[in-house]
């Protein structure tokens, strides 16, 4: 069975600010990929950015990258530059056969 | 392009009716997925379909729930009938394939009353 988990309910970060959030997860799978979702109040889920599994490098979208240690089956988010626009609820998701296991979310507040 | 549309956006009903939502994917993609998401928490997977077939119904509750995808396009979830637990977000998301980025769609927001 794969676990997603996402251990810090809320974070909250001064804008212009970089802030990291924590995911782990766990999985039998060697053919994995994870995912990092915003959902903002609007509800609309957004997807932010993507990690395969056999890929050594971290992925990077503009002012978002990951850090996925293989090892250690973490895969934080850190935001760059964040701004009052990056305010949302952000999921961590990880699957293999299409089926995605989401964990329980961080709520990221931006202060100006 | 068009995203996910999904309807209605607000269901209120009385428990033990019935309640269905309609989902009409990104056109092109054949992977279609039902999720539940409960108030503060991650979403759950209901059912995926790739085409026509339901390829993981696993955690459909099949006493009370129901799911079709005709012509490999839309899709409606029902709910029949209706209880208090199953107040909540039902969302609907779609992909090209099944290890393809999901796009999800508003979501409706279910109430029972």
């Amino acid at each position: 069975a794969q676990t997603v988990t996402q251990s810090q309910p809320e974070m909250s970060v001064q804008e212009a600010e970089t802030v990291t959030l924590s995911c782990t997860y766990d999985t039998s799978e060697s053919d994995y990929y994870l995912f990092w979702y915003k959902q903002p109040p609007s509800r609309q889920m957004i997807l932010v950015i993507r990690q395969e599994a056999y890929k050594q490098q971290n992925a990077t979208e503009n002012r978002f990258s990951v850090n996925f240690q293989k090892a250690a089956k973490s895969f934080s988010l850190k935001i760059s530059d964040s701004q009052l626009g990056d305010a949302a609820m952000y999921f961590c998701a990880g699957g293999s056969q299409g089926n995605l296991i989401f964990g329980k979310g961080t709520k990221l507040s931006v202060k100006p | 392009e068009a995203g996910v549309v999904q309807s209605p956006r607000y269901k209120i009903i009385e428990k033990k009716q019935p309640v269905a939502f309609w989902c009409n994917p990104i056109s092109g993609h054949n992977t279609l997925y039902w999720y539940l998401q409960n108030l503060g928490q991650g979403p759950e997977l209901l059912i995926r379909y790739e085409n026509e077939e339901a390829v993981d119904d696993s955690q459909l509750p099949k006493d009370r729930f129901s799911a079709e995808r005709l012509k490999g396009v839309d899709s409606t979830l029902k709910i029949q009938p209706a209880e208090l637990g199953d107040s909540a977000v039902y969302l609907c998301a779609s992909s090209l394939e099944a290890r393809s980025e999901q796009f999800f769609g508003p979501g409706t927001r279910l109430t029972v009353l």
